[in-house]
């Protein structure tokens, strides 16, 4: 079955360095790969989106790599802040060309 | 700004007792979705409108219902909320008429089953 993997353990990062998000994924190839943020009680923020023939993508201190081999999405926070802290999930398009399928998140804390 | 609303924020009910909750949206946008999402778990597919198409997802329990009376609003009916029922419940929004267009998300009613 379709699956997707996100590390179910919170990443602690002390402030300034570059926090390191990983999504895995099995059984599927997607057109594009999409990462969220969710706040507590909030629901979630589209953040990045990057396409299957991309091999990375970059907003502000943001980045994202697609490498359809390893069928893994990794999603970098260069110089973090503690505003960083959040659950960041990762989605891929299902079939239907509009439907997510969505990963359970990784909570990051970034220590001052 | 243009949003996705959903109300309430809480809602509390008992067991049993049928519940709606509402989502507003003003991106003109033709898909609506409703996700169930709790605690550390991915957000589930519950079902969504494509225009007024209704799709259900196959593990949707019969107890959910929803209904779309036009673009702008959507909402969550479930007949007889069980404690398993418990869980924010997002209402989300897309247009996909360009591939990888992002999904947006109300900020959820957290709904509690005593």
């Amino acid at each position: 079955s379709q699956k997707i993997e996100q590390n179910s353990e919170a990443l602690n990062i002390q402030e300034g360095k570059t926090a390191t998000l990983t999504c895995n994924y099995t059984n599927y190839s997607p057109a594009y790969l999409q990462w969220y943020r969710q706040d507590p009680g909030r629901g979630p923020v589209f953040l990045l989106l990057i396409r299957e023939n991309e091999k990375e993508k970059r907003k502000e201190r943001l980045k994202v790599t697609f490498d359809t081999t390893l069928k893994q999405s990794l999603f970098h926070i260069t110089a973090s802040q503690p505003a960083d802290s959040a659950t960041y999930l990762c989605a891929l398009v299902a079939d239907s060309n509009y439907q997510l399928i969505w990963g359970a998140g990784t909570k990051l804390i970034i220590k001052p | 700004d243009a949003m996705v609303i959903q109300n309430p924020r809480y809602q509390v009910t008992q067991f049993g007792k049928p519940v709606t909750l509402s989502c507003s949206q003003t991106l003109n946008h033709n898909v609506m979705y409703w996700y169930q999402q709790k605690s550390s778990q991915a957000p589930k597919l519950l079902f969504h409108y494509y225009d007024k198409d209704f799709n259900n997802e196959a593990d949707t329990p019969d107890n959910f219902q929803s209904r779309r009376p036009n673009t702008s609003f959507c909402f969550l009916d479930i007949r007889s909320p069980g404690l398993g029922d418990a869980a924010m419940y997002l209402c989300a929004t897309s247009r996909p008429d360009r591939d990888g267009q992002p999904q947006h998300f109300g900020d959820g009613t957290r709904l509690s089953i005593l």
